[in-house]
């Protein structure tokens, strides 16, 4: 099974609106995390969010939400707000703990585009 | 001050050669990993180096040599380049955090290396 499911290859915003890029995630660690991150067309990696197992809260970190939904394995990225410059590749990352390192998993990612 | 440094950024060569990619860590991470991305822009685990220690091989052909001369570098040589080398390839950093916390154990990305084999 994959472990990590990006079913979005790509979406389209109007700027302004926010918009929902969906992940989930499959694991037996009960230590994981979760990570989104952002890749511009200049290539690097952003980091965006993260969430961990065992957070109670939904994490955000400015116009960026997660959405966690543990029991159904779902993790998926709310940009509140879009912009132009929000037009990238984002990525959804799991880490899974393997004795004393970690194991990083990614999606195929989703192609925001945000239009005028 | 840089995090994880990749040398070159850039990098066009023939197909038959050999080259290598360097990547630096500051960060004092014991873990260090390539990814190779495609032009679909599919990010896949190549190798990771745990305390200079090889822990994963994701069947990377074995023309690709990882080195970690010691923790804060991991080095990649390329045998024998082939056209479908052509990609962008990172490296990246982490560290467990036994206590957890906020963003335990988050990836630090150099800025990429783009190999182009002609």
């Amino acid at each position: 099974a994959q472990k990590i499911t990006q079913t979005q290859p790509g979406m389209f915003v109007q700027e302004k609106e926010a918009v929902t890029l969906d992940c989930t995630y499959d694991t037996s660690d009960p230590s994981y995390g979760l990570f989104w991150y952002k890749q511009p067309s200049s290539g690097e990696m952003i980091f965006l969010i993260y969430q961990g197992s065992y957070d109670q809260q939904n994490a955000t970190e400015g116009r960026y939400s997660l959405n966690f939904q543990k029991a159904r394995k779902s993790a998926n990225l709310v940009i509140s707000a879009s912009q132009l410059g929000d037009s990238a590749m984002y990525f959804c990352a799991m880490r899974e703990r393997l004795y004393n390192f970690n194991k990083f998993y990614f999606g195929s990612g989703t192609k925001l585009n945000v239009k005028p | 001050d840089t995090a994880v440094s990749q040398t070159p950024k850039y990098l066009v060569t023939q197909m038959g050669n050999d080259k290598s990619i360097k990547c630096e860590q500051n960060l004092g991470h014991d873990t260090m990993y390539w990814y190779k991305q495609d032009s679909k822009k599919f990010l896949k685990i190549m190798f990771s180096y745990n305390n200079k220690e090889l822990i994963i091989n994701e069947t990377v052909p074995n023309r690709f040599s990882p080195k970690s001369p010691d923790k804060a570098h991991l080095n990649l040589h390329i045998n024998s380049l082939e056209l479908g080398d052509s990609a962008v390839y990172f490296c990246a950093s982490s560290q467990v955090i036994p206590s957890g916390g906020v963003r335990e154990g988050e990836q630090y990305f150099g800025p990429g290396t783009r190999l182009t084999v002609t």
